[in-house]
């Protein structure tokens, strides 16, 4: 069972236009949500990340906009440029004890392309 | 500071071959997690280790082990290889805190 759905699989987007991915949750356990970019041939590097108690959260032209009431998150770019091709994965991370032992679960990618 | 290093970056073996694969976390960072990515399944969570004990595991068989040394560095074995293992092995190193996980660029691993 997949504890994070994300859309669409794939998208393509005009530079300068805005990339928009889609998360959705069912844990309400789940308190730190990550986003991971990832390249061809290398490892996915985290690009930003929200807890449940903020709505939003912006850096540079990356935002995350957090829906609690409705479990879902999304990822917003805007200005976006042929650079910011890749993957990009949405994550849901759930605490498991007081060792500070978590589960990162991620969700199925989304492959971004930005035409020039 | 360094990253993530793992090594090899890529290996091929045959089926019923055992394989390890090594991992060096970032300096200072205690916890290190295993996850395999293929294009079927995505990422999925292997084992977390910290401080030299697996605090966590993930739905995988036990011909998937690992360990975890007292420098932090550490190594994820497969034993009786199959064909489905045939995956890219990625590692991540973190503080003690939740959630914020650096990944290394992986191991390439094909199984002919």
């Amino acid at each position: 069972q997949q504890q994070v759905k994300q859309s669409p699989q794939s998208l393509i987007v005009q530079k300068g236009g805005i990339s928009i991915i889609n998360c959705a949750y069912e844990n309400t356990a789940f308190d730190y949500f990550p986003w991971y970019q990832q390249f061809p041939g290398k490892g996915p590097a985290l690009l930003i990340a929200i807890r449940p108690d903020v709505s939003e959260k912006k850096e540079g032209r990356f935002t995350i906009s957090f829906n609690k009431s409705a479990k879902q998150f999304s990822l917003h770019i805007m200005d976006s440029q042929p650079g910011d091709s890749a993957t990009y994965f949405c994550a849901a991370s759930i605490r498991l004890d007081q060792t500070g032992a978590n589960n990162l679960f991620f969700g199925t990618g989304t492959r971004l392309t930005v035409i020039p | 500071k360094a990253g993530v290093t793992q090594t090899p970056r890529y290996l091929i073996k045959t089926r019923g071959q055992q394989v390890t694969l090594s991992c060096s976390p970032i300096s200072g960072h205690r916890s290190v997690s295993w996850y395999q990515q293929t294009p079927g399944q995505g990422l999925q969570f292997l084992f977390e280790y910290f401080s030299e004990t697996q605090r966590n595991k993930g739905n995988f068989p036990g011909r998937f082990s690992g360990r975890q040394f007292s420098n932090s560095r550490s190594e994820m074995n497969v034993s009786t290889l199959e064909l489905g293992d045939s995956a890219l092995y990625l590692c991540a190193s973190s503080l003690v805190s939740q959630g914020t996980q650096h990944f290394g660029d992986g191991t390439r691993l094909s199984i002919l």
